[in-house]
């Protein structure tokens, strides 16, 4: 079962434009909602994150906005540009409790594609 | 500032041979994660640790090993190469989990080919 479920697959997006990709996940539990970003040949990189006691937050031209009554969560990228062509994950944790280990369940990812 | 090191960055290998990819991070973290990423699959943990001596497996254990000797390495063992492995695997670590989650920074990846 897939925790966090993220759309679109894949995005294009003209420079100057929004993109706007969207995550929803079940688990109430979850308490930590973080983006990754990730270019071709390397590993993802955090980008941006989110605690579910606020509804939006911003650094630079890239915000999460968190709606927690209906479980979704959503990256905007204003201003897109070329070098913003990269795969995005949203992937969301919980903190367990006992032996078990809270470890961020990742989403599918969106390929963007900036043109210029 | 090194990060998390994975070697080799690039590996082809027969059905039914054996390998360890290495990983390594110099950060100090507690917390130790393997991933494999398929296209258009996302990243599915293999397995985990959350610190020397303590592992755990993830949602797609079988066909991997693991070990957590220090704090600083920990490898992943594959012990009978099938084409079904063939992916790009991440090494990943991090300070705290959950409410406590800090970032997770993962290595340049492993490309492996099973042929």
């Amino acid at each position: 079962q897939q925790q966090v479920k993220q759309s679109p697959q894949s995005l294009i997006v003209q420079k100057g434009g929004i993109s706007i990709i969207n995550c929803a996940y079940e688990n109430t539990a979850f308490d930590y909602f973080p983006w990754y970003q990730q270019f071709p040949g390397k590993g993802p990189a955090l980008l941006i994150a989110i605690r579910p006691d606020v509804s939006e937050k911003k650094e630079g031209r890239f915000t999460i906005s968190f709606n927690k009554s209906a479980k979704q969560f959503s990256l905007h990228i204003m201003d897109s540009q070329p070098g913003d062509s990269a795969t995005y994950f949203c992937a969301a944790s919980k903190a367990d409790r006992g032996s078990t280990l809270g470890r961020l369940y990742f989403g599918r990812g969106t390929q963007l594609t900036v043109w210029p | 500032n090194a990060g998390v090191t994975q070697t080799p960055k690039f590996r082809i290998l027969k059905i039914g041979q054996s390998m360890t990819l290495q990983c390594a991070q110099d950060m100090n973290h507690n917390y130790m994660y393997w991933y494999r990423q398929d296209p258009g699959m996302g990243l599915k943990l293999i397995y985990y640790s959350v610190g020397a001596g303590i592992t755990d497996k993830g949602e797609v254990p079988n066909g991997y090993n693991v070990s957590r000797s220090t704090t600083e390495d920990f490898p992943l063992r594959l012990e009978l190469a099938a084409p079904s492995q063939t992916s790009v695997y991440f090494c990943a670590s991090s300070y705290g989990t959950g409410i406590m989650n800090t970032e997770a920074f993962f290595g340049q990846g492993t490309r492996l080919t099973v042929v």
